[in-house]
């Protein structure tokens, strides 16, 4: 069974602070995998992974893949409230469905 | 910016009655899903909808439920019966290639009573 595993469960922080969020998976016939951040209500999407080692960056956030060991991390520079959220790691397998990890909470305390 | 959208934003209904959860993605894709959240679990995969079929269910997605596209837009999941442990949080998603990043709608709450 797929599997996908989010640490750590929540944090809380302050504004200006770096965080790293975790994503570790055990899928079979990996495609991709993508985060999103889920605010109030629908997921938003945010970075798609394929390949080992290419760093993808958005402003303060940026991300990166290792398919070796099977995990990815979200980083976050100078956070600010409005990051505040939950942040969703998700897998492709070969079956063109998204298999969701439990989430990180973050807070960012002003 | 183009979006997917859902409605009802909230649906109420009693434990046995049928409910039509409604999407409509976004207009060029071409492969629909549905996804629920449970309060306070994880997002679970339903179903894949691609050229007018279904192309993967999970094991929740039993006889109770089923999904067309009734015509150029629109996208339903239809509960026939409905159960206490439906209550959750319904996501429909969309999008344009295989493996692509998939855009979600809203969701709706539904609450069984």
């Amino acid at each position: 069974e797929d599997k996908v595993v989010q640490s750590p469960l929540s944090l809380v922080v302050h504004e200006g602070d770096t965080v790293t969020l975790n994503c570790s998976y055990e899928v079979t016939n990996f495609r991709s995998l993508l985060w999103y951040k889920q605010e109030k209500k629908a997921p938003t999407f945010l970075f798609m992974l394929t390949s080992s080692g290419i760093e993808k960056k958005s402003g303060r956030l940026s991300s990166i893949l290792d398919k070796k060991e099977l995990f990815s991390i979200l980083n976050i520079t100078a956070t600010q409230t409005g990051d505040s959220a939950i942040y969703l790691c998700a897998v492709y397998n070969a079956g063109n469905m998204l298999t969701f990890g439990g989430g990180t909470r973050l807070m960012v305390k002003p | 910016e183009p979006e997917v959208t859902q409605t009802p934003s909230h649906q109420v209904t009693q434990m046995g009655q049928e409910v039509i959860l409604r999407c409509v993605p976004i207009s060029n894709h071409l492969y629909f899903y549905w996804y629920r959240q449970i309060l306070g679990q994880k997002v679970e995969f339903l179903v894949s909808f691609y050229n007018n079929e279904i192309s993967e269910k999970s094991e929740i997605f039993d006889d109770q439920f089923s999904v067309e596209r009734p015509d150029g837009s629109n996208f339903t999941l239809k509960i026939r019966s409905t159960k206490l442990e439906d209550s959750a949080m319904y996501f429909c998603a969309s999008t344009s290639r295989f493996y692509n990043e998939q855009f979600f709608g809203p969701g709706t709450r539904l609450t069984v009573l």
